[in-house]
Order: C-alpha cells, then sequence, then structure tokens
C-alpha cells in the first residue's frame, strides 16, 4: 500500500543550529512531493514542491528539501534555524494520475531552545 | 490564502445530530478536497471533488457524505454525528499548477 512515513514524531533543536527532517514514500512511481508547515492553531501553508527537474528544491522561510529517488526521501532541511520556525510539519505526496489526492505523513513537531 | 473559507470555524455537537460544514473558494478552481486531521494520523483525505456535481471517497469517507452544486462550494454532512467524527476539518483546494494544494483555515468540530 501507498505510504508517507515520518519517523521523527518530535525533534528538538536550539535556535541557530541546522534542521533536517525525514520523509519516506512507498510508491511505484515517483510522485508529487510537497512539505507543509503548521503553526499552532492555524492552517497548513506549503513550503516547499517537487515535481521533477532539479533533485534540490529551494522553498520559503529559507527551507529546502532534497528529493532522492533511491531512497524514496524527501527530506527537508534548513542551514540555521530561528525560534519561528517552531510549528508542526508535515510531508505529503500525490500520484501523477490520482486527481491531486494527497496522502500526509504523522507530521513531525518541531521545539526550538532560545 | 487561495481565497478559502470555512464555516463554522468551531462548532460543538451531540452524537447522533446531523452537521454539515462548508467550504467556499473564490477563485473558481476545479478541484476541492475534505481532509480531518487527528494527532499522529496527519491529514486524511475523505473526499473530493473534481467539478460540479462530480465527487469521490477518499480514505476515510465512512459516516461522511459530500455535496457540490456550485464550483464555489463544496459542503461536507456528517449524517448522524459520533464522537469518533471529534477533530478539525480542512478544506483545500488545487491550484493550477502541478498539483499543489492550498487549504483553508479548517474548523474545529466536537462531538459530545
Amino acid at each position: 500500500a501507498q505510504s508517507v512515513t515520518q519517523p521523527d514524531i518530535h525533534i528538538t533543536v536550539s535556535e541557530g543550529a541546522s534542521l533536517e527532517l525525514r520523509c519516506n514514500y512507498s510508491y511505484g512511481a515517483t510522485p508529487y512531493l510537497f512539505w507543509y508547515v503548521q503553526s499552532p492553531g492555524q492552517g497548513l501553508q506549503l513550503l516547499l514542491k517537487y515535481f521533477s527537474g532539479d533533485t534540490l528544491v529551494q522553498g520559503i522561510k529559507g527551507f529546502e528539501a532534497e528529493f532522492k529517488r533511491s531512497q524514496s526521501s524527501f527530506n527537508l532541511r534548513k542551514p540555521s534555524v530561528h525560534w519561528s520556525d517552531a510549528a508542526e510539519y508535515f510531508c505529503a505526496v500525490a500520484l501523477r494520475t490520482s486527481y491531486g489526492k494527497l496522502t500526509f505523513g504523522q507530521g513531525t513537531i518541531l521545539t526550538v531552545h532560545p | 490564502d487561495a481565497g478559502i473559507t470555512q464555516s463554522p470555524r468551531h462548532k460543538v455537537t451531540e452524537t447522533g445530530t446531523p452537521v454539515t460544514l462548508r467550504c467556499h473558494q473564490t477563485e473558481n478552481h476545479r478541484y476541492m478536497y475534505w481532509y480531518r486531521q487527528d494527532p499522529g494520523h496527519g491529514l486524511r483525505l475523505i473526499h473530493y471533488s473534481y467539478g460540479v456535481k462530480d465527487t469521490d471517497k477518499g480514505e476515510v469517507s465512512d459516516g461522511y457524505s459530500v455535496s457540490r452544486s456550485k464550483t464555489e462550494d463544496f459542503l461536507l454532512t456528517l449524517e448522524s454525528a459520533t464522537s469518533s467524527q471529534t477533530s478539525v476539518y480542512f478544506c483545500a483546494i488545487r491550484g493550477t499548477v502541478n498539483n499543489e494544494q492550498f487549504f483553508g483555515p479548517g474548523t474545529r468540530l466536537t462531538v459530545l
């Protein structure tokens, strides 16, 4: 069955430290890949997306993600975390022929210490 | 914010009562979606629509129905609410570029 896994439920980093959030998917073909962020009590905001081409994609707020086909992964990174990055992060995928239906990972809660 | 509004934003209801949640968009998008968000599950697709009167089931459709009589409105109905349907419900639209979706602000539903 198709699935998306975010192995880390909760990550804590210090402000200024680097960040990597992991995402693995299980699909027969390369899907469309997305990262969303959700601040407490808010809706979801699209951070970045991968459709094709360059496997390193840049997003908003200084985030980037790298698609690795051999590992079925799409990990999110940021070189220096700010306190305002504290939020929950969701990886999501959509089959290219699926009416755009998204399958989400379970989410990773990011806590940032001063 | 892609012009998406949801109403109501908060609702408390009792088990067995019908509930309808509304999603309204102002940008004439063809595709609309309803998801529910629960701790530890991320978001899961309930139903989606690919045009007026064209809808289909998602991953967790049991106990829910939808209707889309106009492009701008997508309604989610719980015919007889149960406590397991306590959740936060998000509506989304598909943008014009490669399946990216934009989400509404959400509706927090509590079923007592």
